[in-house]
Order: C-alpha cells, then sequence, then structure tokens
C-alpha cells in the first residue's frame, strides 16, 4: 500500500542552522510529493511540491528533491530562522476508495531557537 | 490564497450526544472536500471524500453511520460525529481542492473534539 515515513522530532535548531527533515515513501504507480507545514494555530499550508522524478521542489528557502531510487523526498534549508518552527509533513497523493488523496506522514515538530 | 474555514474550532460535548462540524470553502468552489483525522502525534487518517450532490466515500475501517458527512453546497460540507464517545474525542481536519488537479489542498484549521 502507500505510505509516508518520516523522521521523529522534534527537531530543535538554533538560528542559521542547517535543517534536513528525512521522508521516504512507499507507493504504487508515480505519485506526487508534498511537504506541508502547520504553524501554531493554524491549518495546514502547501509548502512545495513535486510531480515527477528529479523535479526539485523550492519555496522560502526550503527545497526537496523527488528521488525515486531512493523513494525520498528530504526537505532541506541552508539556514532555519525561528519563524519557522512549526511541525512539517510529508505526503503523497495516492488513489484512494474515492479518488485522489493525501497520505501523511506523522509529522516532525521543528522548534527553532534565537 | 484559497482559505478553508471549520466551525467549531473546539467543542466539549457529554457522551451519547451528536456533534456537528462544518468546513467552507470561503473563495472557491469545491465539489470534493476530505475528512481528516489527527490523534496526537500521530499523522492525519483519511476518514471520508466528501461529494457535492451524492453520498460520501468513506475509507475503510470508518463506520458511516457514526460519522455522517453531508455535502449540502459547493462551498459546505458538515460532518456529524453521532452519538459520540470519549474514543471519538480527535482533531478532525478538512481540506478541499481547487480545480481539477487534487495536486494541492487547501486545509482548514481544524476542530478539537473532546468527548467526556
Amino acid at each position: 500500500g502507500n505510505s509516508v515515513t518520516q523522521m521523529e522530532g522534534p527537531v530543535t535548531l538554533s538560528e542559521e542552522a542547517f535543517l534536513t527533515i528525512n521522508c521516504t515513501y512507499t507507493a504504487t504507480g508515480y505519485p506526487s510529493l508534498f511537504w506541508y507545514v502547520q504553524y501554531p494555530g493554524e491549518g495546514l499550508q502547501l509548502l512545495l511540491k513535486a510531480t515527477k522524478a528529479d523535479d526539485k521542489g523550492s519555496n522560502k528557502g526550503f527545497e526537496a528533491t523527488y528521488r525515486k531510487e531512493t523513494t525520498s523526498f528530504h526537505l532541506e534549508k541552508g539556514s532555519v530562522q525561528v519563524s519557522d518552527s512549526a511541525v512539517y509533513f510529508c505526503a503523497l497523493s495516492a488513489r484512494s476508495q474515492a479518488g485522489t488523496a493525501l497520505i501523511f506522514g506523522k509529522g516532525t515538530t521543528l522548534s527553532v531557537s534565537s | 490564497g484559497a482559505v478553508v474555514s471549520q466551525h467549531p474550532s473546539w467543542v466539549i460535548c457529554k457522551s451519547g450526544t451528536s456533534v456537528k462540524i462544518e468546513c467552507r470553502s470561503l473563495d472557491f468552489q469545491a465539489t470534493t472536500m476530505f475528512w481528516y483525522r489527527q490523534f496526537p502525534k500521530q499523522s492525519l487518517m483519511l476518514m471520508a471524500t466528501s461529494n457535492e450532490g451524492s453520498k460520501a466515500t468513506y475509507e475503510q475501517g470508518v463506520e458511516k453511520d457514526k460519522f455522517l458527512i453531508n455535502h449540502a453546497s459547493l462551498t459546505l460540507s458538515t460532518l456529524t460525529v453521532t452519538s459520540a464517545h470519549p474514543e471519538d474525542s480527535s482533531f478532525y481536519i478538512c481540506s478541499a481542492p481547487r480545480g481539477s488537479s487534487y495536486n494541492e489542498q487547501f486545509f482548514g484549521p481544524g476542530t478539537r473534539l473532546t468527548v467526556l
């Protein structure tokens, strides 16, 4: 079946540190891959996406590359800020009972201190 | 960007009562909406797909008589938790894709349900 596995948190970093959050997936076919972010008290927001192998999604300094050979979509940022503190979810699009829906990882909490 | 709202954001109810949660797309029409459930420190679990003008489609293991879904209009879907029990306590989140592609979905802020 379809599933997403992402690294357990919490991840605690100092401002300007390098961030990597690992995400691997299992899927039939060729899913699209996503990173969503949930800031405290807010709904999930799409951070970036990639729809095919070797695509790189990027937004707000975050990047992730769709690696079909390693079934991975790791999230990276070169220099984190306090405002990046949030929960990050890796997800893939997959067929559900009714159509296409998102399958999520468990989420990784990032805490950045100044 | 597109906005999806949920109401209420937080509800406490007694065991045996029913609770209705609303999900609205505020600036776009959504013929399909999704309902998820999130347990503490766990992933979002897809419960059902809400379809405007037709019956909802439930994922395996989700009781359709327990979680009633009605997609009354192109901007509103409701989830009613019937005869709620403490094990139904959870965080319920809806989402709606905009346009024909399901590759981007917009999420509501979620509803925290606590059943006493």
